[in-house]
This record gives C-alpha cells, sequence and structure tokens, in this order.
C-alpha cells in the first residue's frame, strides 16, 4: 500500500533562518507531488507541483523553493524565513495516470516563525 | 477552471444526515466533482468523487444534479467526529499534472 511521511510535525523557526521540510512517498511510482499552505484559519493554497524528478512548477511567487531529487522525494526550502511564511504546510501525492485519482496527503507540518 | 461555491458553515445534529451543497455551473464536462474533508490540524482526506453519476461509499453519498451544475454531499448519520472542514472541488487538469485547488470549504459542526 501507498504511504506518505511529512516531517516534521511541528517546527519554530527565527526569522531569517533556513527551513528544509521533506515529503516521501512509499509504494508507487511517478507520482505527482505537492506543496500546499494553509494560514490559520484560511483555505489550502498550492505551492508547488511536480511531475518528476526535477520538475518544479511554482503557484505563487515567494519566499519559499521546492526541489525533487528523487522520483518520491519532495522538499520544501526557504533561504531566509519571514514571519508571514508561519503555516501549515501539507504534502500531497496522486498518480499521473487517469482521469479521476484522488490525492492522498500528509499529516502536515505545521511551521511558527518568531 | 471551474470554480465551487459552497457555504460557509452549517450545523448538523449527532446521528442526523448532514447535507452539504456544492455550486459549480460553469463545470466541464470532463471535470470530475471530488469532495474531500480536513478535521483540525490534519492533512485533507479524500471522500468520494463522480462524474454525472451519483455515488454512494462507507464514508458518504454524492448526489449530482442532471445538469451538473451543482451537487450534495450526504453524511447519513453523522458524528462527532465528522466536525470537519468539507471542500468541493472541480478537479483542474492540465497538460502537466493533475492539481487540486482547494476553496474555503464548509466548516460543519456536528453537535450532540
Amino acid at each position: 500500500s501507498q504511504t506518505i511521511h511529512q516531517w516534521p510535525a511541528t517546527l519554530v523557526q527565527p526569522v531569517g533562518s533556513p527551513l528544509s521540510l521533506e515529503c516521501t512517498v512509499e509504494g508507487t511510482s511517478n507520482p505527482n507531488l505537492y506543496w500546499y499552505r494553509q494560514a490559520a484559519g484560511r483555505g489550502l493554497q498550492l505551492l508547488f507541483y511536480s511531475v518528476g524528478i526535477g520538475q518544479i512548477s511554482s503557484e505563487v511567487p515567494q519566499n519559499l523553493s521546492a526541489s525533487r531529487p528523487q522520483d518520491r522525494q519532495f522538499i520544501l526550502s526557504s533561504k531566509k524565513l519571514l514571519l508571514s511564511d508561519s503555516g501549515f504546510y501539507l504534502c500531497a501525492w496522486n498518480l499521473q495516470t487517469g482521469a479521476s485519482t484522488e490525492a492522498f496527503f500528509g499529516q502536515g507540518t505545521r511551521l511558527t516563525v518568531v | 477552471d471551474a470554480k465551487t461555491t459552497q457555504p460557509t458553515s452549517m450545523d448538523c445534529a449527532e446521528g442526523r444526515a448532514a447535507n452539504l451543497p456544492c455550486n459549480h455551473s460553469t463545470i466541464s464536462g470532463n471535470e470530475y466533482v471530488y469532495w474531500y474533508r480536513q478535521i483540525h490540524s490534519q492533512g485533507p482526506q479524500y471522500i468520494i468523487h463522480g462524474l454525472k453519476n451519483n455515488e454512494t461509499n462507507e464514508m458518504a453519498s454524492l448526489i449530482i444534479t442532471e445538469d451538473r451544475k451543482s451537487s450534495t454531499l450526504i453524511l447519513p448519520h453523522a458524528t462527532l467526529r465528522d466536525t470537519a472542514v468539507y471542500y468541493c472541488i472541480v478537479r483542474v487538469r492540465n497538460n502537466a499534472g493533475n492539481m487540486l485547488t482547494f476553496g474555503g470549504g464548509t466548516r460543519l459542526m456536528v453537535k450532540p
């Protein structure tokens, strides 16, 4: 069966510090991978998606970047965090084939920038 | 991209059916309707999806109108654990990936 791992679960970082959040998927190959962010009390905002190794599309220009060094690994990074980067970050995957495949989400990382 | 409109919040009594509406009047013929829910501080969870026929699974039923401009998610016997934000999504398709775009959702509060 497929599983998605996302860590850490919570993170408190000072302003100006770097960030690295990691997401890995098991039990499938060549998935679409996504990073979403959810600010407190708000909906989910798609940040990045990837259809293959080294292929990253950005939905919203911002202080963050994403990389996909391996087929089932997706990393969200920042060189210098801002207060506005605080939020709940979610990684998700779905299959590239088929018309109606659902997406599976990790348990999220709650980032607080102080 | 087809947009969806949902009520901001709804209440439901425990044990009763919860009917969550969604309008998607600009839906295209090849777009599916998906429902997800997000319990507080967790990742969204897939519930059900459909194209034009009504669908039912162990979690819920999905009723799609004949013109496909709206749908209703039905939780037949709501429990306190069904308290969550429910998202109605019309699936976006492009050449690069099968993205899911989330709107504001409906905050369902199941009350004892």
